[in-house]
């Protein structure tokens, strides 16, 4: 089992939609939890860091569930400027290390 | 605000060639990372610098060598290239445990 996994979709969504993404992770001493939008051959950049209570930011919603070691993204009123790839990112606590999902491609059709 | 710089964005080296990439934060980040990414994969770690004057391996260390010149700078040496090294590289530093890690925009390298 891959330490992280994602649906690499491609979702194809209209504008307007509502899109949810998932993340599951194996390892359960993951201690930190972030989606990162990464455009083609660009860099990743932070999205948002996902918190036990879950939090949101405008448009995304992330949650937690550390009982189905999962992280979710909603992704509400999608918009054309959303069309990215979206990276889940695990920080196993206390150390260095961070796994990266391979990513789950959206693209928001007009 | 420049954050995490990386030099160069692109090269081109026929195998056997060498060379170094640069990376420098100017956020007084702690922990420095080399990432590759490939089609279909995840990053995957190279190496790391968890402070100034330590550097240790990653998961595809191998035909890579890394020098954490200070706290600003981290770079990356192929002292061999070959085409398996053909991907896309980034840097990145982080201020502490569990922190939000910060990318440069990649260095793209094709080896011929």
């Amino acid at each position: 089992r891959k330490e992280v996994e994602q649906d690499p979709g491609p979702f194809n969504v209209p504008e307007g939609a509502t899109v949810a993404f998932n993340c599951t992770y194996s390892n359960s001493a993951s201690q930190s939890f972030f989606w990162y939008r990464q455009d083609c051959r660009k860099e990743p950049k932070l999205l948002m860091s996902v918190y036990s209570s879950g939090n949101e930011d405008g448009r995304f919603t992330a949650q937690l569930n550390r009982a189905s070691q999962y992280i979710s993204l909603l992704i509400r009123d999608s918009k054309l400027s959303d069309s990215a790839t979206y990276l889940c990112v695990v920080n196993w606590g206390g150390t260095y290390k961070y796994i990266f999902g391979t990513g789950t491609r959206l693209k928001v059709l007009a | 605000n420049a954050g995490v710089t990386q030099t160069p964005k692109f090269q081109v080296l026929k195998t056997g060639q060498s060379m170094t990439l640069q990376c420098a934060q100017d956020m007084n980040h702690n922990s420095m990372y080399w990432y590759r990414q490939d089609p279909g994969m995840g990053l995957r770690l190279i190496y790391y610098s968890a402070s100034e004057g330590t550097t240790d391996k990653g998961e595809v260390p191998n035909g890579y060598n890394v020098s954490r010149l200070n706290k600003r700078e981290f770079s990356l040496r192929l002292e061999s290239a070959a085409p398996s090294q053909t991907s896309v590289y980034f840097c990145a530093s982080r201020r502490g445990e569990g922190n939000i890690q910060y990318f440069g925009a990649g260095t793209r390298l094709s080896v011929l």
